[in-house]
């Protein structure tokens, strides 16, 4: 079963405009969520991670925030830049387990 | 500082061999996870070794064995190898204890089962 849901398998926006990455998830056992970006023919890069214990977490042009009532948690890049194209996981942990949940990921293309 | 190094990067191998791949963690880490990227889907994760023990197992069958050494490094094993084993096989770092440390990645070892 798919614990993390990144519905949106893609996204196009324009340089220098803001890009929204969604993510959903089902386990309420997850207490960590992190934010990881991905080029083709390399491995993951971490990004940028959040506590559930806050509700934003911010570093340069990129901020995830948390709304654990509704199990949902964005990313936010402001502004895009053309190197920002790559595929974009979204995955939760919890404190119980160790393994990360990762979703199915979203294209972002941003544009010139 | 060196990251998580992953060998080979690349192998073909045919349906019913053996496969090993290996994975050095970054400099410091002590936690090596193993996780299966199959097309178009999110990394799986297969297991994860701590003072050379697995930690914990994903959903994944007893053909996929790990190892890991005193000196942190690990090895994945898959044997009577399937063609639907094709996938990038993804090694992960991180100090020990749960969550709330950063998990690092390595390039991956694109594994073609023909």
């Amino acid at each position: 079963d798919q614990q993390v849901k990144q519905n949106s398998p893609s996204l196009s926006v324009q340089e220098g405009r803001i890009s929204i990455l969604n993510c959903d998830y089902t386990n309420s056992m997850f207490d960590y969520f992190l934010w990881y970006k991905k080029y083709p023919a390399e491995g993951p890069t971490f990004l940028i991670s959040i506590s559930s214990i806050k509700d934003k977490n911010e570093d340069g042009r990129f901020t995830v925030f948390l709304n654990k009532s509704a199990k949902h948690l964005s990313l936010h890049i402001v502004p895009s830049q053309p190197g920002d194209s790559a595929v974009y996981f979204c995955a939760g942990n919890s404190n119980s387990g160790y393994a990360l949940n990762f979703g199915k990921g979203t294209s972002l293309l941003v544009t010139p | 500082d060196a990251g998580v190094t992953q060998s080979p990067t690349h192998l073909i191998k045919t349906r019913g061999q053996q496969v090993t791949l290996r994975c050095s963690p970054k400099s410091g880490h002590d936690t090596v996870s193993w996780y299966q990227q199959a097309l178009g889907q999110g990394p799986q994760f297969i297991f994860q070794y701590y003072e050379e023990e697995e930690r914990q197992r994903g959903n994944f069958p007893d053909r996929f064995s790990g190892h890991q050494f005193p000196n942190y490094s690990s090895e994945l094993n898959v044997n009577a190898l399937l063609l639907g084993d094709s996938a990038l096989y993804l090694c992960a770092s991180s100090l020990a204890e749960g969550s709330g440390n950063t998990i690092y990645f390595g390039e991956g070892s694109w594994l073609t089962v023909v």
